[in-house]
């Protein structure tokens, strides 16, 4: 079974709307990432949350983590080709291990 | 820094070969993962260890094995490859658990045939 779930699976939008990525686990989570990966690329880090209720920004992309810490939100805000790729969730689910969600693709029609 | 460093970047290998995927880190990080990502999917951890000596296994060990013998170093061993075993493999190190962020290699595609 996949700890850590991520929806939708894949997503098409027009450039400039706004699109919101989900990411759930059953477990509290100790520590929540989001990354970026190109196609065919490695990971690129894009912002950690830690703290129930804590939401970060950066450019157009927040991030948010529930009060429970089992539920996080990343929402673009007004989207740009260049926010195309796969975006991944990864955490800390309390046993060293650092598990990641099964992925959004991302597709932004110019 | 060079980061997470993996090689090679691309393998063929046939059926029931051997290889190891080589990665290293120069951060001095005492986590490392390896993980695998199948077409159109996330990550799956295949092992981990938490410092030079200790290793555990992930969501997906079968048909794998690590080592870790110094804190740099971390690699994998894929013994009698199967095609199921074709993916794009990824190192990872981070300098502890759950709270700061892992540095990723940039993959090894490989392919059995």
């Amino acid at each position: 079974s996949q700890e850590l779930e991520q929806s939708p699976q894949s997503l098409i939008v027009q450039e400039g709307k706004n699109l919101t990525i989900n990411c759930t686990s059953s477990k509290t989570l100790y520590g929540l990432y989001w990354y970026k990966q190109k196609y065919g690329e490695g990971l690129i880090f894009l912002m950690m949350l830690q703290k129930g209720g804590e939401e970060k920004s950066h450019e157009k992309i927040t991030a948010k983590l529930d009060e429970k810490k089992q539920q996080s939100s990343l929402h673009i805000t007004a989207s740009q080709p260049s926010h195309a790729g796969i975006y991944l969730c990864g955490a800390d689910t309390g046993t060293y291990k650092y598990i990641f969600g099964t992925g959004t693709r991302l597709k932004v029609l110019a | 820094n060079a980061g997470v460093t993996q090689t090679p970047k691309f393998r063929i290998l046939k059926i029931g070969q051997s290889m190891t995927l080589q990665c290293t880190q120069d951060m001095n990080h005492n986590y490392m993962y390896w993980y695998r990502q199948d077409p159109g999917m996330g990550l799956k951890l295949i092992y981990y260890s938490v410092g030079a000596g200790i290793t555990d296994k992930g969501e997906v060990p079968n048909g794998y094995n690590v080592s870790r013998s110094t804190t740099e170093d971390f690699p994998l061993r894929l013994e009698l490859a199967a095609p199921s075993q074709t993916s794009v493999y990824f190192c990872a190190s981070s300098y502890s658990r759950g709270d700061t962020e892992a540095f990723f290699g940039q993959g090894t595609r490989l392919t059995v045939v």
